[in-house]
């Protein structure tokens, strides 16, 4: 069964910096890409960016190019998103999830496997 | 990037029928999928590739495309059924695109 469990809630101040990490479970890691998705409080949902853990492949949203940085750890199957100086603004619930195998033409830009969300707080 | 619009809301009463649109210029080209957010809940797939319903979603649930709009049909809402809805297709250079999600009450 595929699992993508998420780290737990952070609570930062400005200026910090944080990383928070899904890992995945039940299937081959290295073939499917994983994206973050930001959902800010009362909010939409807003894709940040993805990666493929076989080859590192990362691409962002123009939204968020600059302001994150997405990677993986293929030993011990583990995506991360991190800021190098947290904001305010950034105060969110962030989920990961896995994009079906498959190029977008033929229908797989989706996700039914999400992770659980990581809450993240920043706040002086 | 482009965007996808949705009706902020939409209310039936329970064994009606709702239908939530999503219109985006892209849509003819690219695939939509819809996902239910109930609150404090991560996303759940409820239509990818249009039309196709994942296994263990209700057969109520069902999605349409037509030109530059797709839909999403639940036939006989029911209570469960109330949730924030999100529409999700791709660009050209396959980067996700959301549509701002339309809040589903059943009266």
């Amino acid at each position: 069964e595929v699992h993508l469990v998420q780290s737990g809630a952070e609570v930062k101040k400005p200026g910090e910096s944080l990383k928070i990490s899904c890992q995945g479970s039940g299937y081959r890691f290295n073939s499917y890409w994983i994206g973050w998705v930001r959902q800010m409080p009362g909010k939409g949902l807003e894709w940040m960016g993805i990666i493929y853990p076989g080859d590192y492949d990362t691409r962002y949203s123009p939204s968020f190019q600059g302001q994150v940085t997405i990677s993986v750890d293929k030993s011990i199957n583990t995506a991360y998103l991190q800021w190098s100086s947290l904001k305010a603004s950034d105060t969110a619930m962030y989920y990961c999830a896995r994009r079906e195998v498959g190029y977008c033409s033929g229908g797989a830009c989706y996700a039914q496997y999400w992770g659980q969300g990581t809450l993240v707080t920043v706040s002086s | 990037s482009y965007e996808m619009t949705q009706p902020p809301s939409v209310s039936v009463s329970p064994g009606q029928t709702a239908r939530i649109t999503c219109s985006g210029d892209p849509l003819p080209k690219q695939y939509a999928y819809w996902y239910q957010q109930k609150p404090g809940q991560a996303p759940v797939l409820v239509i990818y590739k249009d039309t196709e319903r994942p296994p263990g979603i209700p057969e109520r649930f069902s999605g349409s495309s037509s030109g530059t709009t797709v839909t999403l049909t639940i036939s006989g809402v029911q209570a469960e059924d109330e949730a924030d809805y999100y529409c999700q297709s791709a660009d050209s250079s396959d980067a996700w695109v959301f549509g701002g999600g339309t809040k589903l009450t059943v009266l």
